[in-house]
C-alpha cells in the first residue's frame, strides 16, 4: 500500500528565508506527486503536481518541487517566504493506473515570523 | 471559488442522528470523492463516484454511506453519530479516467457531535 511521509508536523522561517518541507513515498512503482496548501477554515488547493516528465515542476505561489526518484522523495520548496504563505501544506500520491484516490500525508504547518 | 460547492458549512447534532452532507462537483467533474479530516487521524478516504457508480472506497464505517444522482452531485450520509465523528469533511472532483489532474476542493462541511 502507498503511504506518505511529512517530516515535521510543523516548520517555522523568518520571512524571506527559504521553506522547505520534506515529503518521502513508499510505493512499488513510482506514483502520481502532489502538493495541496490548506488555508485557515479553507479547503485545499493544488499547489503543484509531477506525473511525467522534467523532475523539477513550479507551482503557483512561487513554489517548486522536485522528484527524485532514487530518494523517494518531493520535496517542496520557495525561496524566499513571505507571511501570506502561513498554512498547512499536505504531500500526496496516486498510484498510475489504479485508484484515483490520493493517499495524503498528516501535513506540515508553516509558520512564518516577521 | 473552486467550483464545487459543499452545504452546509457547518452542522451541529446530538449523538445517535443522522445528518446528510451535500456536494456540488465541478462543472464537466464526473468523479467525486470524499475525505474526512480531523486532528488524529489526517485525510482519510471515504468514497469514490464515478458518473453515479461507486468506484472505489476507503475507510469508510458501516454507518455511512453515499451516492451520486444523475445530475452528479453527491450526497453523504452519516447515522447513529458519535462523538469521534466531529471532523471536517471534503468533496473533492475530478475528470475521471486522468488521474493526473488531481482534485478540485470543496470548502468542506464542519461537523460537530455533542
Amino acid at each position: 500500500a502507498q503511504s506518505v511521509t511529512q517530516l515535521g508536523s510543523h516548520v517555522s522561517v523568518s520571512e524571506g528565508a527559504l521553506v522547505l518541507l520534506r515529503c518521502n513515498y513508499s510505493s512499488s512503482v513510482p506514483p502520481y506527486l502532489f502538493w495541496y496548501v490548506q488555508y485557515p477554515n479553507q479547503g485545499l488547493q493544488l499547489l503543484l503536481k509531477y506525473t511525467t516528465g522534467a523532475t523539477l515542476v513550479k507551482g503557483i505561489n512561487g513554489f517548486e518541487a522536485e522528484f527524485k526518484k532514487s530518494e523517494t522523495s518531493f520535496h517542496l520548496t520557495k525561496p524566499s517566504a513571505h507571511m501570506s504563505d502561513a498554512a498547512e501544506y499536505f504531500c500526496a500520491v496516486q498510484s498510475k493506473g489504479g485508484s484515483e484516490k490520493l493517499v495524503f500525508g498528516k501535513g506540515t504547518k508553516l509558520t512564518v515570523n516577521p | 471559488d473552486s467550483g464545487v460547492t459543499q452545504t452546509p458549512k457547518h452542522l451541529i447534532t446530538a449523538t445517535g442522528q443522522r445528518v446528510t452532507l451535500r456536494c456540488s462537483p465541478r462543472s464537466g467533474d464526473l468523479s467525486v470523492y470524499w475525505y474526512q479530516q480531523s486532528l488524529d487521524q489526517g485525510l482519510q478516504f471515504l468514497i469514490q463516484y464515478y458518473n453515479g457508480e461507486e468506484r472505489a472506497k476507503g475507510n469508510i464505517l458501516e454507518r455511512f454511506s453515499a451516492q451520486q444522482f444523475p445530475d452528479l452531485h453527491s450526497e453523504l450520509n452519516l447515522s447513529s453519530l458519535e462523538l469521534g465523528d466531529s471532523a471536517l469533511y471534503f468533496c473533492a472532483s475530478s475528470v475521471a479516467g486522468r488521474g493526473d489532474y488531481g482534485y478540485t476542493f470543496g470548502s468542506g462541511t464542519r461537523l460537530t457531535v455533542v
